[in-house]
């Protein structure tokens, strides 16, 4: 992928309310996405991938993420979220036959009591 | 729990010191990725090994080296170091050639003074 957007680096919501982050990338080829989670001082962990097939794939812990190839998008949504959903969130994507990970700038989930 | 352990976890060094950092894979992952996080961004991808050869790299300088060993281990090293190189430093491993589904270690915050 030649480029991961994320157009919000910030994101306050109330808790319990949904939430989308959005994502677009560029690519002249197929690609794999990726959403990972950051917590404070940690590393990346992956919350959810699309590799193929159904393009809406779902995490455990209730997020969600459709990839969109006409519009080229992968948003995260989470219909209703908790104080521990608070955590950076970065969107990435591979193209196929390709070693390198392309990360977005990450977007700041703040969730307000 | 990802299974990847990096050390040390945190780092001071001087301008123009050198710097190696490791990382400690799953067996089976013969695959190892480094990346540079600075701050309020989103990681860079620096190169990849595969079976103990580079097999992809970044936009980094020659002064960022890299070894991978039989025993799921690795290293990142760093010459000349610039204030710049002030980041967190993440390993990803995985069983595949592309690391399609990398695990990512807790990173290493590296500060150069």
């Amino acid at each position: 992928a030649q480029s991961v957007t994320q157009l919000d680096s910030q994101v306050p919501v109330f808790e319990e309310a949904p939430v989308e982050l959005r994502c677009n990338y560029s690519s002249s080829v197929s690609v794999y996405l990726f959403w990972y989670v950051q917590y404070p001082n940690q590393g990346l962990q992956l919350l959810l991938k699309y590799l193929s097939g159904s393009t809406l794939v779902e995490s455990i812990n209730g997020f969600e993420a459709e990839f969109n190839k006409s519009q080229t998008s992968f948003h995260l949504r989470k219909p209703s979220v908790h104080i521990s959903d608070t955590a950076e969130y970065f969107c990435a994507a591979r193209d196929f036959g390709n070693e390198k990970l392309t990360f977005g700038t990450g977007t700041r989930l703040t969730i307000i009591p | 729990e990802t299974g990847v352990t990096q050390s040390p976890t945190h780092l001071i060094k001087t301008r123009g010191q050198q710097v190696t950092l490791r990382c400690s894979s799953q067996s089976g992952h013969n695959t190892v990725s480094w990346y540079q996080q600075a701050l309020g961004q989103g990681p860079q991808f620096i190169f990849q090994y595969y079976r103990e050869e580079e097999n992809g790299r970044g936009n980094f300088p020659p002064r960022f080296s890299g070894l991978q060993f039989p025993n799921y281990s690795s290293e990142l090293n760093v010459n000349a170091l610039e204030l710049d190189d002030s980041a967190l430093y993440l390993c990803a491993s995985g069983p595949d050639k592309f690391n399609t589904e990398a695990f990512f270690g807790q990173g290493t915050r590296l500060t150069v003074v």
